[in-house]
């Protein structure tokens, strides 16, 4: 089973500002089957970022995703009150198909 | 617009059976797989079972494989999940997934429904 690792747990941030969300797999994702979601609070998940990097329909720009291997990134830009939430990544290459614990993003 | 609405949840006593529902609509079922998914505060979210578009294929985690069943039917825009044997730790919001792919590997999930909870309690 591929283990993904979320950091940090918690980040607190001020509109405008950027942030870096990371996540780190115990084995290799072949093929960059790694695809990151918002969840905003009593909503359910969102997709973002499919294949490492590829932004899914309608995703604002602030948002990328990059790195390959065990080791991936997402990137904010600009923060937003609006981006208040929680970022999971999630390989979708093997079965068992794992999330991250997640990353709460704050913004006041 | 895509939308996944989930009913079948409640309350049920450990050991017992639960079948949840999934009504698609927005797009065209019979070329995706569906996934169930489900969240619960100690263990996160956790994929649960995916099944291809014609039902050729079908995927669980191990957790439940033996006591949960996956299946659709494609005329009716549905999909199911039967529970059998409950247990405590199988008490979560479980969310039907729209997959990506036609069959449920790569278990990419585009969209989600609102979910529907299952409480398992004495």
């Amino acid at each position: 089973e591929v283990v993904l690792t979320q950091s940090p747990g918690t980040l607190s941030l001020s509109p405008g500002e950027s942030a870096a969300l990371s996540c780190r797999a115990s084995h290799s994702i072949s093929g960059r089957y790694l695809a990151w979601y918002q969840q905003k609070p009593g909503q359910a998940p969102r997709l973002l970022i499919h294949g490492a990097s590829t932004r899914a329909t309608g995703v604002p720009d602030r948002f990328s995703g990059s790195g390959s291997g065990t080791d991936f990134i997402l990137h904010i830009t600009r923060l937003e009150p609006e981006d208040l939430a929680v970022y999971y990544c999630q390989q979708y290459s093997s079965s068992p198909f794992t999330f991250g614990p997640g990353t709460k993003v704050d913004v006041k | 617009e895509v939308q996944l609405v989930e009913s079948g949840g409640g309350l049920v006593q450990p050991g017992r059976s639960l079948r949840l529902s999934c009504a698609a609509s927005g797009f065209i079922f019979d070329d995706y797989a569906i996934h169930w998914v489900r969240q619960s505060p100690g263990k996160g979210l956790e994929w649960v079972a995916g099944i291809s578009r014609r039902s050729l294929s079908v995927g669980y985690a191990d957790f439940v494989r033996g006591r949960f069943t996956i299946s659709r039917d494609n005329a009716k825009n549905s999909v199911y999940l039967e529970m059998k044997s409950l247990r405590a730790e199988d008490m979560a919001l479980y969310y039907c997934a729209k997959g990506s792919y036609g069959d449920y590997a790569p278990a990419l999930v585009d969209h989600w429904g609102q979910g529907t909870l299952v409480t398992v309690s004495s």
